[in-house]
């Protein structure tokens, strides 16, 4: 079955430096992966999505993400944080079996230290 | 229109009381999906409909009961709750095979 693992429950980095949240999949096949942002008291918006195209993923805000087939990983990355993007991430695998299901990590909290 | 529009956005009950969740879209997504998200966890999948028929019941309890009366209205209808479903419910909505959901901003649901 498909799964993904969150690697850092809490992430905490300075404005203006680099931001690295880590992800790890596990699917018997090539999978469509996905990073979702949820701001406190929000619900859920689609950062960017991979689904066979490109490798180098760029999304919204600034973040990017890289699929990485021989390390079964699908990290989110942003060059410099801003106070605004303190918010939890999550990172979401489809279902092989079905088009109407997809599987969320644990989440990533992100804090943002001025 | 790119929204999901979900109402109320906060919603408190008592055990006994009968209420309903809406949620609407308009950007003509044929798949509308009912997912429940507790505290510092991610959201729990609860019911899906594709082309306004229920395609997946995740075992939800019968106190739960959704509705999809046309193809950008989604309800769920709530009744006998207990304290446990208190929790932030959200509403999204896509295109069948392509996973890059659309979520609503949720309703923030107390029952006391």
């Amino acid at each position: 079955a498909q799964s993904v693992t969150q690697l850092d429950s809490h992430v905490s980095v300075s404005e203006g430096t680099p931001v690295l949240l880590r992800c790890n999949y596990s699917s018997s096949y090539s999978p469509s992966l996905f990073w979702y942002v949820q701001h406190p008291n929000k619900g859920l918006q689609l950062l960017l999505k991979y689904t066979s195209a490109a490798t180098l993923v760029k999304g919204i805000n600034g973040f990017e993400a890289e699929f990485k087939k021989s390390e079964t990983s699908f990290h989110l990355t942003k060059p410099s944080a801003h106070m605004s993007d303190a918010a939890e991430y999550f990172c979401v695998v489809s279902d092989q079996y079905r088009d109407d299901k997809i599987i969320f990590g644990k989440g990533t909290r992100l804090h943002i230290l001025p | 229109d790119t929204e999901v529009t979900q109402t109320p956005k906060h919603l408190v009950m008592g055990m006994t009381n009968k209420k309903s969740l809406k949620c609407e879209q308009h950007m003509g997504h044929r798949a509308m999906y009912w997912y429940k998200q507790k505290a510092k966890k991610p959201p729990e999948l609860m019911f899906v409909y594709s082309y306004e028929k229920l395609s997946i019941n995740e075992s939800v309890p019968s106190r739960f009961s959704p509705e999809c009366p046309n193809s950008s209205l989604l309800n769920l209808h709530l009744h006998a709750l207990q304290p446990e479903d208190s929790a932030l419910y959200l509403c999204a909505s896509n295109w069948p095979g392509n996973y890059g959901y659309t979520f609503g901003s949720g309703t923030r649901l107390t029952v006391v």
